[in-house]
């Protein structure tokens, strides 16, 4: 079974405009990570959040993360038709080492 | 540097059959994971090891075993196939995953017809 949920399920946008995606979760984290898939091959890890910290920026990126309402949202801005991937959330349980449980994902396609 | 390397890309077995799937992580990347892809249930872990040791255990029976050699390099087995095992197997490392994240493979491709 997934430790969350993520919303929404697909997202279609055009290039240049913003993407955001929003992860729920169940239990208590110790961090929180976003990976990006293209067309079902590896996943790529984007970026890591600590439970401790509330934002963070990499590039086009940014997480949020609200530890009391166990979400978390990534935004990517000014979207490119390369950012056409599913985006996963993962969570890395306080008490579980080396365990990442990971959202269903949100399919996004960017168009040029 | 080099990525982590999963061998081979693609396999079709028969049911019943068994399978070894292997993974090179990072060179110095003791942690090694596994997860199992499947469009019904999506990505769900298997097992990790760490240093030679199994420090987690994912909810799959025990037709699933996996080992790591002092070299970091694992392999995972599946025996005894099922339709329903059909999947795309990834493998990750790290060096400080609590840091860092995760180094995932390309993934193995299992067909089994």
């Amino acid at each position: 079974s997934q430790q969350g949920e993520e919303d929404p399920q697909a997202l279609s946008i055009q290039e240049g405009e913003n993407a955001t995606m929003n992860c729920s979760y169940k239990t208590s984290i110790n961090n929180l990570q976003w990976y990006r898939q293209n067309s079902g091959r590896g996943l790529v890890h984007l970026i890591l959040i600590r439970s401790n910290e509330r934002e963070k920026h990499s590039g086009r990126l940014r997480v949020t993360l609200d530890t009391s309402k166990k979400s978390s949202s990534l935004l990517i801005t000014a979207s490119r038709a390369a950012d056409t991937a599913s985006y996963f959330c993962a969570t890395d349980a306080d008490d579980s080492w080396g365990k990442l449980q990971f959202g269903a994902g949100t399919q996004v396609v960017v168009t040029p | 540097k080099a990525g982590v390397t999963q061998t081979p890309r693609y396999l079709i077995k028969t049911r019943g059959q068994q399978v070894t799937l292997s993974c090179s992580p990072i060179s110095g990347h003791r942690s090694v994971s596994w997860y199992q892809q499947t469009p019904g249930q999506g990505l769900q872990f298997l097992f990790e090891y760490f240093s030679e040791t199994q420090r987690n255990k994912g909810n799959f029976p025990g037709r699933f075993s996996g080992r790591q050699f002092s070299n970091s390099r694992s392999e995972m087995n599946v025996s005894t196939l099922e339709l329903g095992d059909s999947a795309l197997y990834l493998c990750a490392s790290s060096l400080q995953a609590r840091l860092d994240g995760y180094t995932f493979g390309s993934g193995t491709r299992l067909t089994v017809v």
